[in-house]
């Protein structure tokens, strides 16, 4: 089944504590992408990912780290996490990047991770 | 910082009656619109990709129509049923960038 796989679902941690939210989708997808979704706000881009080893920041990408060294592994890396990064973080891909244009574009999301920093 | 609005912010209809709302996002530079629908505890799924003025879309009984000139999109459910229930979000995507910017959501509840 063609998913985009995200873990774990819940996380409650402490301020400070490295975490990392992994995704990881089989779709062979070269665009990924991270949102935090908090209430009031739309989606908003932390960071996405064109190819293997090709970053880039979002909107709000302080705060996190990202990789893509493999073409379906996309984990978000939060080194000393703070409670203001208490949030419903999405993981997305899409075949191509958005500028390709097109149905391609559209990206497939993972079930998402509800995180809270004590 | 791109402006992209949806109204109304929530909406509550009757099964069995038709309705839509609007996203609004600059009417320059267009590159394409997204429109996506998000069931409680569920992930937001792809509806329509529009990346042409004038373009109208169809999924069953869901529709949606473009107009890149004057910066706004349609999303029409006809028949509501309470399994329409859910949010949805439109994402703009402006020329020259990599970054599809989401609206807030219309939130759609049909009552049975």
């Amino acid at each position: 089944e063609a998913q985009v796989t995200q873990n774990p679902r819940y996380l409650i941690t402490v301020t400070g504590k490295k975490l990392t939210v992994t995704c990881s989708q089989n779709m062979n997808h070269e665009y990924m992408s991270w949102y935090r979704q908090d209430p009031g706000l739309g989606l908003r881009q932390i960071y996405y990912s064109m190819n293997v080893e090709v970053t880039d920041k979002g909107d709000v990408p302080e705060g996190y780290k990202v990789s893509r060294k493999e073409k379906r592994n996309f984990p978000l890396i939060l080194e000393s996490p703070s409670p203001n990064q208490t949030s419903l973080y999405f993981c997305a891909s899409s075949l191509s990047s958005p500028r390709t244009g097109g149905a391609r574009e559209k990206l497939f999301f993972g079930s998402g991770t509800q995180l809270s920093v004590l | 910082i791109l402006n992209v609005e949806q109204s109304p912010q929530s909406l509550h209809v009757q099964e069995g009656d038709s309705t839509n709302f609007t996203c609004s996002f600059p009417s320059s530079n267009f590159y394409a619109l997204h429109w996506y629908r998000w069931e409680t505890a569920k992930s937001p799924e792809a509806l329509f990709v529009m990346t042409l003025n004038g373009d109208e879309k169809k999924k069953g009984r869901i529709s949606a129509t473009l107009n890149t000139k004057e910066g706004y999109s349609y999303l029409y459910i006809k028949g509501s049923q309470p399994e329409d229930s859910a949010t949805y979000l439109c994402a703009f995507l402006q020329g020259g960038s990599e970054k599809l910017v989401f609206g807030k959501g219309t939130k759609l509840t049909v009552n049975p």
